[in-house]
């Protein structure tokens, strides 16, 4: 079984500060990945990044850069120089069999 | 590269009709997809995946013969929602996984389809 928790409904970020969302998850599966996909009120999902767990170097996209610690099984997002079109809701989720995602975290950027 | 559409965006129906929703990969070939559903404020729950011609794989408490999925080709995904009542009002979101591109984990999402069952 996979479960993914996100402990933060809601976090709001000032405009160019840097924000960190918390994911924690738990895993039977010895081979997985992580993601963090955004959702904006459009509601597409937009895949931000993607993490092989057999890896241990932390994914890197532009502004967004995860921490990665498998033996806590902690996947945190960081969003550096937040921008307004950051506002979303950011879900963590693992695939090991199948894609499971968290309940989400609710980001909103403010000018 | 990755585009994944949904069709409709919207659907309104009355209570007891069927509905049909089209998955499709725009750009890539898809060896299998996978149906959501989100309620409000809520996250994604997996439905079913379907690979190509084959048949679907349910999730526990999903019904089979209320969700009919059909994968014909390796780009067509469809949904059909059979004698649809109110509580299947919901927003329903595919997602592809390209067939012979880099990771095979990756799903690529659609936009989504909200439906309303009056």
């Amino acid at each position: 079984a996979q479960t993914v928790t996100q402990s933060q409904p809601e976090m709001s970020v000032q405009e160019a500060e840097t924000v960190t969302l918390s994911c924690t998850y738990d895993t039977s599966e010895s081979n997985y990945y992580l993601f963090w996909y955004k959702q904006p009120p459009s509601r597409q999902m937009i895949l931000v990044i993607r993490q092989e767990a057999y890896k241990q170097q932390n994914a890197t996209e532009n502004r967004f850069s995860v921490n990665f610690q498998k033996a806590a099984k902690s996947f945190s997002l960081k969003i550096s120089d937040s921008q307004l079109g950051d506002t979303a809701m950011y879900f963590c989720a693992i695939y090991g069999n199948k894609l499971v995602f968290g309940a989400g975290t609710i980001l909103r950027v403010k000018s | 590269g990755a585009v994944v559409s949904q069709h409709p965006s919207r659907v309104i129906c009355k209570s007891g009709t069927s509905v049909k929703i089209e998955c499709r990969s725009l750009d890539f070939q898809a060896t299998t997809m996978f149906w959501y559903r989100q309620f409000p404020k809520q996250s994604l729950m997996l439905m079913a995946t379907s690979n190509e011609g084959s048949k679907a794989t349910y999730e526990q408490g999903v019904e089979k013969d209320k969700f009919l999925i059909n994968h014909a080709s390796l780009t067509l995904s469809t949904l059909t929602v059979t004698s649809a009542h109110p509580e299947d009002s919901s927003f329903y979101i595919c997602s592809a996984v390209a067939r012979g591109q880099g990771a095979t984990d990756t799903q690529y999402f659609g936009p989504g389809t909200r439906l309303t069952v009056l």
